[in-house]
């Protein structure tokens, strides 16, 4: 079963604009990941926020984790067309020996 | 930095015959996974390895599916009389653990097996 539900499933912006996606997980984490994919290929690793974190950033991306709402989000800011692709949250659970359960993922389009 | 490899890329093959996937990890990476990937969908975890040990299996790996990781390096993802829902995107995915413990790090991913069962 999947742990975490991406919203929304698909956005469609504007190089230039800012690009926001939210995760929804549903039991207790030692910490989530965002990864993106690009058609048909392998998943980028892109962020990695732990329970005990609050926001992290990485160049044009911004990270939050609200653990009592269970919610992380994911701002790509000032977009480009390389910027399209697919964008998973992924749950590390606190008893996982590191496995990952991935949501069914947001398709992002940058067009110029 | 060679990143995780896998092979092959794509892989056609008929209902009933078996397949082998191998998974190269990055060479100091002490920790392996496999994951399936169907159209649409996020990848569904299936295996983990921590070097040759074998922890934990998914139940979505049913007794068609063998992994193994000989010696702590490559791994091989075999499947037995394969089904046509067993097409899918097959990812193997590496990372480095610093301790033994169950922390979770970042996962380094190949380009997948692509299987289509006809």
């Amino acid at each position: 079963s999947q742990q975490g539900e991406e919203d929304p499933q698909a956005l469609s912006i504007q190089e230039g604009e800012n690009a926001t996606m939210n995760c929804s997980y549903k039991t207790s984490i030692n910490n989530l990941q965002w990864y993106r994919q690009n058609s048909g290929r392998g998943l980028v690793h892109l962020i990695l926020i732990r329970s005990n974190e609050r926001e992290k950033h990485s160049g044009r991306l911004r990270v939050t984790l609200d653990t009592s709402k269970k919610s992380s989000s994911l701002l790509i800011t000032a977009s480009r067309a390389a910027d399209t692709a697919s964008y998973f949250c992924a749950t590390a659970l606190t008893d996982s020996w590191g496995k990952l359960q991935f949501g069914a993922g947001t398709q992002v389009v940058v067009t110029p | 930095d060679t990143g995780v490899s896998q092979d092959p890329r794509h892989k056609i093959t008929k209902r009933g015959q078996n397949v082998t996937f191998r998974c190269d990890p990055i060479s100091e990476h002490n920790r392996l996974y496999w994951y399936r990937q169907t159209l649409g969908q996020g990848p569904e975890f299936l295996t983990y390895f921590q070097n040759e040990a074998q922890l934990e299996k998914s139940r979505l790996l049913s007794d068609r599916f063998s992994a193994e990781r000989p010696k702590g390096s490559f791994s091989t993802l075999e499947i037995q009389r394969t089904e046509q829902g067993d097409s899918a995107m097959y990812l193997c995915a590496s990372s480095l653990a610093l301790n033994s413990g169950q922390s979770s790090y970042e996962q380094y991913f190949g380009p997948g097996t692509r299987l289509t069962v006809t």
